[in-house]
């Protein structure tokens, strides 16, 4: 089964500072890929999605994400980080017959002031 | 537009008793899929409907059920509640099921916590 890992529970920045959320995928074939941001109490948001043809993508909030098939990975960057961007990020791949959704542990960011 | 809502926000249960958490899609939306989300973990996938009918179910235990209504609205009802069964429901709506393409909305969830 697809399946996608994340290996940074937790991460700190200073506002202002780059960043890049980690996550390794599972899966054969070229795979689907998510990314989301939960901000404390709310549901999930979708940041951005890989399908297929350019391996870089470009979502919302200022975020992208490189899907590098070589290393199995399709990391989350951010040139420069706002306060407002402290919450929790998750990596998804769609699996199963209803091709419902399997998330990674999640990242949590901190920003520092 | 409306996004996807759920109700209640907040519950507070004890153990055995059964809950029953509700969910409206999206306008147009024709599926809705259930996820619980332990604290500290991703969310973990509970069922999908689509057009009524059950199309897909995760591995939880048969205390979990759930239905959709012609509106497409739905609930999922979880009995004789366990500790362990703490955590945010959330509900994501799309205009269909399955499909890698189909893009999942999700709603602000429902807090249950079993005491």
């Amino acid at each position: 089964a697809q399946s996608v890992t994340q290996p940074d529970i937790h991460i700190t920045v200073s506002e202002g500072a780059s960043l890049e959320l980690r996550c390794n995928y599972s899966y054969g074939a070229t795979p689907y890929l998510f990314w989301y941001v939960q901000s404390p109490g709310q549901g999930l948001q979708l940041l951005l999605k890989y399908f297929s043809g350019d391996t870089l993508v470009q979502g919302i909030k200022g975020f992208e994400a490189e899907f590098k098939r070589s290393q199995s990975s399709f990391n989350l960057r951010k040139p420069s980080v706002h306060w407002s961007d402290a919450a929790e990020y998750f990596c998804a791949v769609p699996s199963g017959s209803a091709r419902q959704l399997t998330f990674g542990s999640g990242t949590q960011l901190t920003v520092l002031p | 537009d409306a996004g996807v809502t759920q109700s209640p926000t907040h519950l507070i249960k004890t153990r055995g008793q059964h809950v029953t958490l509700r969910c409206s899609p999206i306008s147009g939306h024709k599926s809705v899929s259930w996820y619980q989300q332990v604290l500290g973990q991703g969310p973990q996938f509970i069922f999908q409907y689509y057009e009524k009918e059950e199309r897909g179910r995760g591995n939880f235990p048969d205390r979990f059920s759930a239905r959709q209504f012609p509106n497409y609205s739905s609930e999922l009802n979880v009995n004789a509640l366990l500790l362990g069964d703490s955590a945010l429901y959330l509900c994501a709506s799309s205009l269909s099921a399955g499909g890698n393409h189909n893009e999942q909305f999700f709603g602000p969830g429902t807090r249950l916590t079993v005491l």
